[in-house]
């Protein structure tokens, strides 16, 4: 059972818009929601992560939303750059937990 | 500092055969989770090992087994191997009990034939 919903499952962004990913879980318990950036023939790498006790978390070009009540978030990419072009997977784990659940992933593709 | 190194990177097998894959941490990393990757099911949780003892297991059969040692690399051993075992085999570490931030390998990619 897939305890975290991602989409969409690919994404073409022309170069400098905004690519948009969302991911909804059911489980209250968790706690901890990060986003991991996978190129191909590489492992996923952390590219920003929030916790529930705050609506919205900034680095860079990154900026996650979350919305507790609705059980959501989501990643903003601005200004997308062709080297965004990667797998993009969000996930989600209880804090004393450490087994991350991952969403099935989006392909974004960011064009010149 | 060296990043979490797996090996080996590629490997074939046959079906039934068993295989075991390598994992080494960051340096002071004590905490070490395998993840399963294949295009079907994604990216799913194997289990975790802290301070050489299994904390947490994910929802595989038996025939998935890891072990920690007291340096905290970590193996993963599979048995009788089956044909849906082809999969990118994913390392991670994490510096201690209390650090979410987990990092991974390049991956060890099996195929079972």
């Amino acid at each position: 059972q897939q305890q975290v919903k991602q989409s969409p499952q690919s994404l073409i962004v022309q170069k400098g818009g905004i690519s948009i990913i969302n991911c909804a879980y059911e489980n209250t318990a968790f706690d901890y929601f990060p986003w991991y950036q996978q190129f191909p023939g590489k492992g996923p790498a952390l590219l920003i992560a929030i916790r529930p006790d705050v609506s919205e978390k900034k680095e860079g070009r990154f900026t996650i939303s979350f919305n507790k009540s609705a059980k959501q978030f989501s990643l903003h990419i601005m200004d997308s750059q062709p080297g965004d072009s990667a797998t993009y997977f969000c996930a989600a784990s209880k804090y004393s937990g450490y087994a991350l659940n991952f969403g099935k992933g989006t392909s974004l593709l960011v064009t010149p | 500092k060296a990043g979490v190194t797996q090996t080996p990177r590629y490997l074939i097998k046959t079906r039934g055969q068993q295989v075991t894959l390598s994992c080494s941490p960051i340096s002071g990393h004590r905490s070490v989770s395998w993840y399963q990757q294949t295009p079907g099911q994604g990216l799913q949780f194997l289990f975790e090992y802290f301070s050489e003892t299994q904390r947490n297991k994910g929802n595989f059969p038996g025939r998935f087994s890891g072990r920690q040692f007291s340096n905290s690399r970590s193996e993963m051993n599979v048995s009788t191997l089956e044909l849906g075992d082809s999969a990118l085999y994913l390392c991670a570490s994490s510096l201690a009990a209390t650090q979410e931030t987990q990092y991974f390998g390049p991956g060890t990619r099996l195929l079972v034939l």
